[in-house]
């Protein structure tokens, strides 16, 4: 994989569902990992930064893996809320760079 | 704390135009990044400031586009002539500068740019 890639591009779930998305990036070379949270028209929120292989971590109702030699990362919302509705953005950055390199994003809906 | 501000909000220019951005980091903040994202792209690294000094500005699309940070506060990213293909939201973030990759990138609402 040479991009961060992410999936689904877009899901909608009901309200109390739980879900999760992926983000695969490039294992090689491989430094750190973000998560943010964007609503149109404000700030991506930091969500999470991931660097160690297996970690876990916990925000509220939204967690998140990591598996640094596979180069995937889960995030999980647990009983979603209609104000999880927004795109969660994932961001790889490699050993040496100051760059992140984003995915496209996985914009969740849910629904009432 | 105040969180990382951008001015303006929204600009709509022609082709050919100049327009230049501004971005205020959090207070503190050593590093600031600028970043944009062209609808249905994903968000793309444009440079990086260290203070006042460009660390890398290996993702600037051309020579129409100039940053600066002087004094390491605020910064400017100009755009000169504006090309249609310059349309986007430009993101500006900061961060501390203590693990530079390994903390957290504060963003900006983003500058909505739009050449007609």
């Amino acid at each position: 994989i040479l991009n961060v890639e992410q999936s689904p591009q877009s899901l909608h779930v009901q309200e109390g569902d739980s879900t999760n998305f992926t983000c695969s990036f490039p294992s090689s070379n491989f430094y750190a990992l973000h998560w943010y949270r964007w609503e149109t028209a404000k700030s991506p929120e930091a969500l999470f930064v991931m660097t160690l292989n297996g970690d876990e971590k916990k925000k509220g109702r939204i967690s998140a893996t990591l598996n640094t030699k596979e180069g995937y990362s889960y995030l999980y919302i647990k009983g979603s809320q209609p104000e999880d509705s927004a795109t969660y953005l994932c961001a790889s950055l490699g050993a040496g760079s100051y760059q992140l390199t984003f995915g496209k994003g996985t914009k969740l809906s849910v629904i009432p | 704390e105040a969180g990382v501000t951008q001015f303006p909000s929204h600009s709509v220019i022609e082709k050919g135009q100049t327009v230049t951005l501004r971005c205020d980091p959090i207070s503190g903040h050593d590093n600031l990044y600028w970043y944009r994202r062209v609808m249905g792209k994903e968000i793309k690294f444009l440079l990086h400031f260290v203070k006042e000094s460009k660390q890398d500005e290996s993702g600037m699309p051309n020579n129409r586009f100039l940053a600066e940070r002087t004094g390491g506060t605020y910064s400017t990213l100009k755009v000169q002539p504006a090309e249609l293909e310059d349309s986007g939201v430009y993101f500006c973030a900061s961060s501390q500068g203590l693990a530079v990759g390994r903390e957290t990138q504060y963003f900006g609402p983003g500058t909505r740019l739009l050449v007609l």
